[in-house]
């Protein structure tokens, strides 16, 4: 099976854009997570949704924000970005709830912003 | 919420010796204790992982203990290598998958020959 990947790969903004991100989770995985990864941070959880429902949202601002679709795929997306937003963005598959099912990461979206 | 202390955030070892890793959790109900590595420039990809209804699991050089109790789990790396050098992450699970994976800071791991 092909793994979880995420598009683009890597992005460069500046300040006030927006930006969308996109994953495609493993075929047949119906729940993803994203996450926020900068040094010293470690991964800080975005949101996570299964079958297009938003099942849990992390502590950012209203800013950020996702969907998903009804094949599984799922698209984040970061209005008026900060410089504070440069960062990897993870996405994370799972077959089921990430709670009770492995998460299988894709390699991520390293933003920029300028 | 959950709250995860990752130790140490940087270790040097030799190859050849151990590394221990150690996480600290805040919420006795969680029950599920995945580790995760992440390769410069690569994705986290689990290791290994422990529930609750479990006090150590193995897998070759790299085994999970997990203490109930005292709210900590570690994990062992023995007869380390060079290609273990990364960045490893804990995480803890809550509240039987109504919450998200609450990951450590990472510690990174760093394997001299």
């Amino acid at each position: 099976k092909a793994g979880v990947t995420q598009t683009p790969r890597y992005l460069i903004k500046t300040r006030g854009q927006q930006v969308t991100l996109s994953c495609s989770p493993i075929s047949g995985h119906r729940s993803v997570s994203w996450y926020q990864q900068t040094p010293g941070q470690g991964l800080q959880f975005l949101f996570e949704y299964f079958s297009e429902t938003q099942r849990n949202k992390g502590n950012f601002p209203g800013r950020f924000s996702g969907r998903q679709f009804s094949n599984s795929r799922s698209e984040m997306n970061v209005s008026t970005l900060e410089l504070g937003d440069s960062a990897l963005y993870l996405c994370a598959s799972s077959l089921g709830t990430s709670a009770t099912e492995t998460q299988y990461f894709g390699p991520g979206t390293r933003l920029l912003v300028l | 919420g959950e709250n995860v202390e990752q130790h140490p955030s940087t270790l040097s070892v030799q190859e050849g010796d151990s590394a221990v890793i150690k996480c600290t959790y805040s919420d006795s109900a969680s029950n599920y204790f995945p580790w995760y590595k992440q390769e410069l420039g690569k994705r986290p990809q689990l290791i290994i992982d422990i529930r609750s209804n479990v006090g150590e699991k193995k897998d070759q050089r790299i085994a999970v203990t997990l203490n109930k109790t005292a709210k900590h789990f570690s994990l062992h790396i023995t007869e380390t290598q060079p290609e273990d050098s990364a960045v490893y992450f804990c995480a803890v699970e809550t509240d039987s998958g109504n919450t998200p994976l609450v990951f450590g800071k990472g510690t990174r791991l760093s394997v001299i020959a």
